[in-house]
């Protein structure tokens, strides 16, 4: 089957460092997607992993390892403003599915002062 | 540029009503997807379509139509509202590439109450 898992809620304080872990079961895998959601918003595209390692974009770094099924987003010098959902989504490239995304339910952080 | 625009951004609806959700995007993509979300159900996928002229069910396709008459336009019709399709859709699209690092770019949301 289908399967993304990610931790459904996560708190940190500002300034500090955070880590939210994506696990993936797919058919086929041809890209990992991390996105951020701001309550009442929509979805913005964060980054994106298709090989093994370490994508950096500013305070924001994102992981994958395909042999385990498993990504992280890292937050650095968290932000207020940083609270919002963070969606994983994989793209599976199996039969026709290649055309579409398998989301994650969102892992929602909350940074506090 | 606009992006991905969607209109209504809000409306409540009778049971048994119709209505239609407008999706318009002008980076001449050729994937659009009509989203819901609800809370603790994360995103599902309604209908999509590859190209002008093209659609293809999602995961939760029941309740629902779309057309896609021109590349630029992904409408999303309800024709006998229910109180369960009460929820904030999401139109998306995306390029054709599919090993492409582009990602899917989402409307604003049009948050959708049956009563």
């Amino acid at each position: 089957g289908q399967n993304i898992d990610q931790p459904t809620e996560m708190t940190a304080t500002e300034g500090a460092i955070v880590q939210i872990n994506c696990t993936y079961q797919t058919s086929g895998f041809n890209g990992l997607f991390w996105y951020q959601q701001h309550a009442g918003e929509a979805p913005t595209f964060l980054s994106y992993n298709v090989l093994d390692g370490l994508e950096e974009k500013g305070r924001f770094s994102s992981f994958l390892s395909r042999s385990k099924g498993y990504s992280y987003l890292l937050l650095k010098e968290l932000q207020m403003k940083d609270s919002a959902s963070y969606l994983c989504a994989v793209r599976d490239f199996y039969a026709g599915n290649n055309r579409k995304l398998i989301w994650g339910l969102g892992t929602s952080l909350a940074v506090n002062p | 540029n606009a992006g991905v625009t969607q209109t209504p951004k809000f409306r409540v609806l009778k049971t048994g009503q119709s209505m239609t959700l407008l999706c318009a995007q002008d980076m001449n993509h050729e994937y659009m997807y009509w989203y819901r979300q609800d809370p603790g159900m994360g995103l599902r996928l309604i209908h999509y379509s590859v190209g002008e002229g093209t659609t293809a069910k999602g995961e939760v396709p029941d309740g629902y139509n779309v057309s896609r008459l021109k590349k630029q336009n992904f409408l999303l019709g309800l024709e006998s509202a229910a109180p369960s399709q009460t929820s904030v859709y999401f139109c998306a699209s995306s390029y054709l590439h599919h090993n492409s690092n582009q990602p899917q770019h989402f409307g604003d949301g049009t948050r959708l109450s049956i009563l």
